[in-house]
């Protein structure tokens, strides 16, 4: 069965130093993957999403990510962080059904 | 880009009550929403697919009869929690999906059993 895991629970990085979120999938085939940011009491906005091609992948704010097929894994970054980007971060994979698969979120917190 | 409304946002009940989200695809037809019950801190959990005019499917554990799920057009679909308890209050978040746009999510709903 396809699942998802963000092995970092909290992260706390200083406004303008680079982030890293980690994500490892478990998956047979293919993978559809995704990143979305989720304000508190809000929904979730897609971040990026990777289906075939370039192994790299540009997202909205600034915010990249890496297919690594060898690690089965697709981490999120950002050169330089922003106080507007504390949230959670949800990594997520695409199963049959067009349904997705979430990991347990990792919450990021910028100090000033 | 397709927009998801949900109502309400946030919505505090009584034991023993009922409660109904509504979601509504806004500029599109949305032939299958998915809903997602989500606890504080936690992530986010599929509770089951809607599809317009047949009945929901749900995941394994998710109580059917609790979770009363209602797709009788293809831009509404509802969940509707009855006999609440505080057990079940969660945040619960809908999701539409289009060829162009992918995934579309609402913006929850807090509920609030006491």
């Amino acid at each position: 069965a396809q699942s998802v895991t963000q092995p970092d629970i909290h992260i706390t990085v200083s406004e303008g130093a680079s982030l890293e979120l980690r994500c490892n999938y478990s998956y047979g085939a293919t993978p559809y993957l995704f990143w979305y940011v989720q304000s508190p009491g809000q929904g979730l906005q897609l971040l990026l999403k990777y289906f075939s091609g370039d192994t790299l992948v540009q997202g909205i704010k600034g915010f990249e990510a890496e297919f690594k097929r060898s690690q089965s894994s697709f981490n999120l970054r950002k050169p330089s962080v922003h106080w507007s980007d504390a949230a959670e971060y949800f990594c997520a994979v695409e199963r049959a059904g067009n349904m997705l698969t979430f990991g347990g979120g990792t919450r990021l917190m910028v100090k000033p | 880009g397709a927009v998801v409304s949900q109502h309400p946002s946030w919505v505090i009940c009584k034991s023993g009550t009922s409660v109904k989200i509504e979601c509504r695809s806004l500029d599109f037809q949305a032939t299958t929403m998915f809903w997602y019950r989500q606890f504080p801190k936690q992530s986010l959990m599929l509770m089951a697919t809607s599809n317009e005019g047949s009945k929901a499917t749900y995941e394994q554990g998710v109580e059917k009869d609790k979770f009363l799920i209602n797709h009788a057009s293809l831009t509404l679909s509802t969940l509707t929690v009855t006999s609440a308890h505080p057990e079940d209050s969660s945040f619960y978040i809908c999701s539409a999906t289009t060829l162009y746009y992918g995934y579309t999510f609402g913006s929850g709903t807090r509920l609030t059993v006491v």
